[in-house]
């Protein structure tokens, strides 16, 4: 059962556009949300991360939108750039083990020139 | 400050034999983790450990067993390796009330 579905699974888009992820959930026991990026062959770095009493979180280039009535968020990258080509995992939280992640499936993005 | 590292960096197996994954933190972090990842699936919690002393299942925990050997070290041990073990594998540390740094993973193929 996967609790946290991602989507797009891929997603290309032109340098300097806007990159949207969106990941729902199920659990209402979750209540952090990080993003995590990982390049090929490295292990996933923590991006940015929301709690559900804020609707956005803002920090350079990168935004998470949170609809807690919806149980959806997403991740936005602004002015996209090759250097953010990577593969990006939404995932959900709660409770007091923060390192208990569920994970989304992934999305690759690729930013072209 | 290495953070999180762990050996070996890849592995290839024959099926039923059996290895052990090592991991090892810098960060004084009370808790660790052991995750899989397989193309499509995200990452999934296979067992972790809140601190020294204590071993818990995660989702996927069939076909391993873990060793917390010291607040430092975790390590991951396959008894029988089978073809459905072939992943990247990932430990992770954190303490209370903080997000996972991730280690490099182990990418292990299983024949």
């Amino acid at each position: 059962q996967q609790q946290v579905k991602q989507s797009p699974q891929s997603l290309i888009v032109q340098k300097g556009g806007i990159s949207i992820i969106n990941c729902a959930y199920e659990n209402t026991a979750f209540d952090y949300f990080p993003w995590y990026q990982q390049f090929p062959g490295k292990g996933p770095a923590l991006l940015i991360a929301i709690r559900p009493d804020v609707s956005e979180k803002k920090e350079g280039r990168f935004t998470i939108s949170f609809n807690k009535s919806a149980k959806q968020f997403s991740l936005h990258i602004m002015d996209s750039q090759p250097g953010d080509s990577a593969t990006y995992f939404c995932a959900a939280t709660g409770g007091t083990s923060y390192g208990k992640l569920t994970f989304g499936q992934g999305t690759i993005l690729t930013v072209h020139p | 400050n290495a953070g999180v590292t762990q050996t070996p960096k890849f592995q290839v197996l024959k099926t039923g034999q059996s290895m052990t994954l090592q991991c090892a933190q810098d960060m004084n972090h009370n808790s660790m983790y052991w995750y899989r990842q397989d193309p499509g699936m995200g990452l999934r919690l296979i067992y972790y450990s809140a601190s020294e002393g204590t071993t818990d299942k995660g989702e996927v925990p069939n076909g391993y067993n873990v060793s917390r050997l010291n607040k430092r070290e975790f390590s991951l041990r396959l008894e029988s390796a089978a073809p459905s073990q072939t992943s990247v594998y990932f430990c992770a540390s954190s303490n209370s009330g903080t997000l996972p740094f991730f280690g490099p993973g182990t990418r292990l193929t299983v024949l």
